[in-house]
C-alpha cells in the first residue's frame, strides 16, 4: 500500500531533550515536506526537500533541522525542543512539488507535547 | 504574503442538504488549486484538484474563478460521512523560485441526522 509513515504518533517530552520524528514513504517520491498544524493557524511548512541531499526552509524553520540522506526518509529533528513547539506535525510527499493531479500524500501525524 | 482565506464555519446542515464553501486567495500568480478533507485529529487527504473549467466528482463540484481569485466547493445531498474540515489549498512559486502550497485554515462541516 502506498503510504507515508510517521513515528511516533504521540510524544511527550521535556524542554531541551533532543528528539527525532521519522518519516518514510514507499512511493519513490522526490518531494517531501514537513508541516505543523496549530489551532487557528492552519498548516505551515517547516522544511521541504526536492530530492536526496537537497533541503530548504519553509515558513517556520526556526528550532528544527532535517536531513535527506535517502529518497524514502525525511526525519525532522528538534535539537532543543521548547513548549512553543507543541503541535501536530505532518510529513507529506509528492512526485513533484507542483503535482497538480495527485496532490500530496500525508502521514498520519505526530502529536508532540513539550513540557 | 500569500494568503488563502476561508470561512471557518462551522456549517451545520441536515442530511440531504446542499452546502457551498468559498475560498479566496491573494497571489494572482497561483498555479494549482485543491480541496483537501481533514477528519478530526487525522491527516489531510486530497478531495479534488480544481481546474479552470470546473470539475465534478460525484456529489462534489469544484470551481475556480481566476479573475476574482476565488475557489468554491459544492457538496450535494450531504451525508453524515461528509462531516469534516475542508481545506482550500493553493500552490504557486514564491519570489525565491520555490514551489509552495498555502493552506487555508479550513471550514468545518457538520452534517446532522
Amino acid at each position: 500500500e502506498a503510504q507515508v509513515t510517521q513515528n511516533p504518533r504521540y510524544l511527550i517530552t521535556v524542554t531541551g531533550k533532543k528528539l527525532t520524528v521519522t518519516c518514510s514513504q514507499n512511493m519513490n517520491h522526490e518531494y517531501m515536506s514537513w508541516y505543523r498544524q496549530d489551532p487557528g493557524l492552519g498548516l505551515r511548512q517547516i522544511y521541504y526537500s526536492m530530492n536526496v541531499e537537497v533541503t530548504d526552509k519553509g515558513d517556520v524553520p526556526e528550532g528544527y533541522k532535517v536531513s535527506r540522506k535517502e529518497k524514502r526518509n525525511f526525519p525532522l529533528i528538534l535539537e532543543s525542543p521548547s513548549p512553543n513547539q507543541t503541535s501536530l506535525y505532518f510529513c507529506a510527499s509528492s512526485l513533484s512539488p507542483d503535482s497538480t493531479n495527485y496532490g500530496y500524500t500525508f502521514g498520519s501525524g505526530t502529536r508532540l507535547t513539550v513540557v | 504574503r500569500k494568503e488563502v482565506e476561508q470561512d471557518p464555519g462551522p456549517f451545520n446542515v441536515p442530511e440531504g442538504a446542499t452546502v457551498a464553501f468559498n475560498c479566496t486567495y491573494s497571489n494572482s500568480a497561483s498555479q494549482s488549486f485543491f480541496w483537501y478533507r481533514q477528519d478530526c485529529r487525522k491527516e489531510p487527504k486530497l478531495l479534488m484538484s480544481v481546474y479552470s473549467s470546473g470539475n465534478e466528482d460525484g456529489r462534489f463540484t469544484a470551481q475556480l474563478n481566476r479573475a476574482s481569485q476565488y475557489i468554491s466547493l459544492l457538496i450535494r445531498d450531504s451525508k453524515l460521512s461528509d462531516s469534516a474540515t475542508y481545506l482550500c489549498v493553493v500552490g504557486g512559486y514564491s519570489g525565491a523560485g520555490s514551489y509552495q502550497l498555502t493552506f487555508g485554515k479550513g471550514t468545518k462541516l457538520s452534517v446532522i441526522p
